[in-house]
């Protein structure tokens, strides 16, 4: 289940399950749009990335899916493994307006054996 | 093909001193940006910079930091008198162009005691 707890939200799986992160943005002029996972004490690990002019996108066992209507990003995990495990960050961009990357808050999954 | 480097990976400085971080892009990379993250957040983008010139510093704090990448060598983000606040880790991420895909280093872990 989800909870939301004093500082990130976590999501608790069981192994090989399907897991579900979302992620609301905040700008309607963002048109890239990144998830990255970070592992304790390490950088942010690129996982897929999407462009405004998508909604879905496929990669080895994740999928984003962007709908723009309603500013919401979400990425979906097939069969969970433990090595999932980790904090997921979803970024937005504006291309040709600076090239900050806005970082969500993030969420915690945690993948239970 | 190496990845983006930061040296050094822990820093522990009293208040007052300088802090020093390094970031080398990877090879053929000549964007670099520079990222703070405070515990259970997310990144806060600082500063961008190509060889030589900087881009947008928009997310720098007005005094203390600086950030420059010069035409040889690694980027160098400088916190000049710094204090307690100033702990958090800083990523360096690279990217070959202006849009798309930026990939981010280990970090350096500033401790200011």
């Amino acid at each position: 289940g989800e909870s939301v707890g004093l500082h990130l939200p976590t999501l608790s799986v069981q192994e090989g399950d399907n897991s579900i992160i979302n992620c609301a943005y905040s700008n309607s002029a963002s048109d890239y749009f990144i998830w990255y996972k970070q592992e304790s004490g390490k950088g942010p690990q690129f996982i897929i990335d999407i462009r405004s002019n998508m909604d879905k996108r496929q990669g080895q066992r994740v999928t984003v899916l962007l709908n723009k209507t309603v500013k919401h990003l979400s990425l979906q995990i097939a069969a969970t493994q433990p090595g999932d495990s980790a904090v997921y960050f979803c970024a937005e961009m504006v291309n040709n307006a600076g090239n900050m990357l806005t970082f969500g808050g993030g969420t915690r999954l945690m993948v239970k054996p | 093909n190496a990845g983006v480097m930061q040296n050094p990976r822990h820093l522990v400085r009293r208040r007052g001193q300088e802090a020093r971080l390094r970031c080398s892009p990877m090879k053929g990379h000549s964007h670099v940006y520079w990222y703070r993250q405070l515990p259970e957040e997310g990144l806060k983008f600082m500063v961008y910079l190509q060889k030589e010139n900087i881009i947008d510093e928009s997310g720098m704090p007005k005094e203390r930091f600086s950030a420059e990448f010069p035409k040889e060598g690694p980027s160098i983000l400088r916190i000049q008198q710094v204090v307690r606040g100033d702990s958090a880790a800083y990523f360096c991420a690279s990217s070959p162009n202006s849009e798309g895909e930026q990939y981010f280093g280990p970090g350096t872990r500033l401790t200011v005691t």
